[in-house]
């Protein structure tokens, strides 16, 4: 079945600091790829999506690139601000419509 | 649209007692789904709708959850009788089908913090 491995966080950066957080999946097919980010007492909401191979994703300065050869999907920011502090969740959608979740990623950026 | 709507936001209940989880997905999506999210768990997806019909609720833990979707614009997560280990957020979620198979995102609501205490 279809599944991700998300880097386990917690992540605590400062302000401007560079940001990765690794992901990978397996799947059968060609899955499309999303990031999503839950702030605080929030739902998800979709941050960034890659629909094939090479795609690039981007959204507020955050990017991730569909990579097959290494089935990875790894987010990255150059500049992190305290505003981004939020869990990142990885996940894939396969044939069937359902999305599949990484375990989900916290970020603490301090001033 | 004001996106997906749960009611209740947060809900605390007796062991034993009946609960009943809502939603309304965003209006003209045709794919409902509900999500369950804990530490030890993470995100689980427990069962979704196409069309208002269960596709699969192979997520669904037990007997004591069942879900339904009578028409379009409205779900129900039923958990009778809850146990303190049902404790979790409960996230409905709702996408439609794109232009492409693949190019669907689902939109998620705020969800229910359910506490069985």
């Amino acid at each position: 079945g279809n599944s991700v491995t998300q880097m386990e966080g917690p992540v605590t950066l400062s302000e401007e600091a560079f940001l990765t957080i690794n992901c990978t999946y397996t799947a059968t097919g060609y899955p499309s790829l999303f990031w999503y980010v839950q702030y605080p007492g929030e739902g998800l909401q979709l941050l960034l999506k890659a629909t094939k191979a090479d795609d690039k994703g981007s959204n507020k300065g955050f990017e991730a690139t569909y990579r097959k050869e290494t089935t990875s999907f790894h987010l990255e920011k150059g500049s992190v601000q305290v505003s981004d502090s939020a869990v990142y969740f990885c996940a894939l959608r396969g044939s069937a419509r359902q999305l599949t979740f990484g375990s989900g990623t916290q970020l603490t950026v301090l001033p | 649209d004001a996106g997906v709507i749960q009611s209740p936001r947060h809900e605390v209940t007796e062991m034993g007692q009946e609960v009943t989880l809502r939603c309304k997905p965003i209006s003209g999506h045709d794919y409902l789904f509900w999500y369950r999210q804990t530490m030890m768990r993470g995100l689980e997806l427990l069962i979704y709708f196409n069309n208002n019909v269960p596709i699969d609720d192979s997520g669904m833990p037990e007997d004591r959850f069942s879900a339904k979707m009578p028409n379009a614009s409205f779900s129900t997560l039923k958990i009778q009788p809850s146990e303190p280990r049902d404790s979790a957020v409960y996230f409905c979620a709702s996408s439609y089908t794109g232009t492409g198979l693949m190019n669907t995102e689902a939109f998620f609501g705020q969800g229910t913090r359910l506490t069985v205490v």
